[in-house]
């Protein structure tokens, strides 16, 4: 079956570590998105990509980086720069100017400090 | 820049009733897209409905309906005969229509649903 397949599901962080979470997808989408979920905050996105080799900044970028060397995989880096990343974090993908199909989400990673 | 609100935090409903979940957003675009998305504790996120703003005709899946009200920029969720799995939190959702540079979703802060049994 086609789908997102985020890993792991539960991610433990030291203070000064980077850390990356995996995404993947085999629907053949073009547009892959990664997105932050506070509590009482919803989804903020932090990066996404249309195509391969190209990805734009969200609303809160720093202290994330990106790739998109395949259409597939768009992992996530969470780098010693960002300040609060205990949160839970979504990735999405979409057929690109597919506005009417909303998203296809994957089942998401819980990030914790410690 | 588009912005959705939800301005109630926390709902609940007796199991078997009806309730309805406010959503509004501002936008200055004429072609856009609205979405309902349920996030159950287990936090998958799931696609409820969808309403084209070129439609006039409310958009309705199964026990799930919408009221969209596009002058007053509304996009209400009602949910019937509300069962115990719908207990989730609900997020309404805006995507812009036209070819824009990206074509992002933006959420609301989302309305956490009880089912009381």
């Amino acid at each position: 079956d086609g789908g997102i397949t985020q890993s792991p599901k539960y991610l433990f962080r030291k203070e000064g570590q980077n850390v990356t979470l995996s995404c993947e997808q085999n629907l053949n989408h073009d547009a892959m998105y990664w997105y932050r979920q506070d509590p009482g905050q919803g989804l903020r996105l932090i990066y996404y990509s249309q195509i391969v080799n190209d990805f734009q900044k969200g609303d809160i970028a720093e202290g994330y980086s990106v790739s998109r060397e395949k259409k597939e995989s768009f992992p996530l880096t969470v780098t010693s720069a960002q300040k609060n990343p205990t949160a839970f974090y979504l990735c999405a993908s979409t057929i690109r100017q597919g506005a009417r199909y909303g998203y296809t989400f994957g089942s998401g990673t819980r990030l914790t400090v410690v | 820049a588009q912005t959705v609100t939800q301005s109630q935090p926390e709902m609940s409903v007796q199991e078997a009733e009806t309730v309805t979940l406010s959503c509004t957003y501002d936008t200055s675009e004429s072609d856009y897209y609205l979405f309902w998305y349920k996030q159950p504790p287990s936090r998958q996120m799931i696609l409820v409905i969808r309403q084209e703003a070129y439609k006039q005709q409310n958009a309705t899946e199964n026990r799930f309906s919408v009221n969209f009200q596009k002058a007053a920029k509304s996009f209400s969720l009602k949910i019937s005969d509300s069962q115990l799995g719908d207990a989730a939190m609900y997020f309404c959702a805006y995507r812009s229509g036209a070819e824009t540079s990206y074509d992002k979703v933006i959420f609301g802060p989302g309305t956490s649903l009880s089912v009381i049994p």
